[in-house]
C-alpha cells in the first residue's frame, strides 16, 4: 500500500528565508510523486510533479524538489519564500498504472512572516 | 480554456438528506476523479471515471454514489447525510493518454455542511 508522510503540519518562515516542506512517501513500486498547492477557499493546483525523468524537479513559482530514492523522500524547497506563497501544501503518490487515483499527505500550511 | 467547473460551490443541508454535486471538466478532459476534504481526515480519494465508467473507487460506504455522463460531465450523490460529510468536494478532470503528464486539474470544490 502507498502512504504519504508529512513532516509539520505548520512551517513558518521569513520573507525572503529557505523555504523547506518535507515529505517521505512509501510504495512497494517507484511512483509518481506530486506537489499541489491549495490557496484559501480554492482548489489545489499543481506546483510539480516527478514521473521518472530527471530527480531534480523544477516547479512554477520557484519551487523544485528532488527525488531520493534511497532515502523515500520527495522534500520541496525554495531560496528566498514571498508573502504570496502563504498557502496550504500537499505531497502526493501515485501509482505507474492506468489509475490517476492520488494519495495525499495531510498537509503543510507555509506562514510567512514579513 | 475554461476551466473544471463545480456547482453548487456552497450548500447546507440537514441530517438525512441526499445531495447532488455536479462536475463540468475541462474541455477534452474525458477523466473526472472526486476527491473529500475535511479537517480530520484530509484529502480523500472517492471515485474515477473514464468515459462513462468507474475505474477505480475508495474507500467510503455505499451512500456515496457517482457517474459521469456522455459529454464527460460527472455527479456525486450522498445520500442520507451525516454530519460527518461535511467536507469539501473536490472534482478533477485530466487527459488520458500521456504517462509523463498525470497532471490533474481541480476545480474550486463544492463545500457542503450538513446540520
Amino acid at each position: 500500500a502507498q502512504s504519504v508522510t508529512q513532516l509539520g503540519s505548520h512551517v513558518s518562515v521569513s520573507e525572503g528565508a529557505l523555504v523547506l516542506l518535507r515529505c517521505n512517501y512509501s510504495s512497494s513500486v517507484p511512483p509518481y510523486l506530486f506537489w499541489y498547492v491549495q490557496y484559501p477557499n480554492q482548489g489545489l493546483q499543481l506546483l510539480l510533479k516527478y514521473t521518472s525523468a530527471a530527480t531534480l524537479v523544477k516547479g512554477i513559482n520557484g519551487f523544485e524538489a528532488e527525488f531520493k530514492k534511497s532515502e523515500t523522500s520527495f522534500h520541496l524547497t525554495k531560496p528566498s519564500a514571498h508573502m504570496s506563497d502563504a498557502a496550504e501544501y500537499f505531497c502526493a503518490v501515485s501509482r505507474m498504472d492506468s489509475s490517476y487515483k492520488l494519495i495525499f499527505g495531510s498537509g503543510t500550511r507555509l506562514l510567512v512572516r514579513p | 480554456k475554461a476551466g473544471v467547473t463545480q456547482t453548487p460551490r456552497y450548500l447546507i443541508k440537514t441530517r438525512g438528506q441526499q445531495v447532488t454535486l455536479s462536475c463540468s471538466p475541462i474541455s477534452g478532459h474525458r477523466s473526472v476523479s472526486w476527491y473529500q476534504q475535511t479537517p480530520g481526515q484530509g484529502l480523500q480519494f472517492l471515485f474515477e471515471y473514464f468515459s462513462e465508467t468507474q475505474r477505480n473507487k475508495g474507500n467510503f460506504p455505499g451512500r456515496f454514489s457517482g457517474r459521469q455522463f456522455s459529454n464527460s460531465r460527472s455527479e456525486m450523490n450522498v445520500s442520507t447525510l451525516e454530519l460527518g460529510d461535511s467536507a469539501l468536494y473536490l472534482c478533477a478532470s485530466h487527459i488520458e493518454g500521456d504517462p509523463l503528464s498525470r497532471e490533474l486539474f481541480f476545480g474550486e470544490g463544492s463545500r457542503l455542511t450538513v446540520l
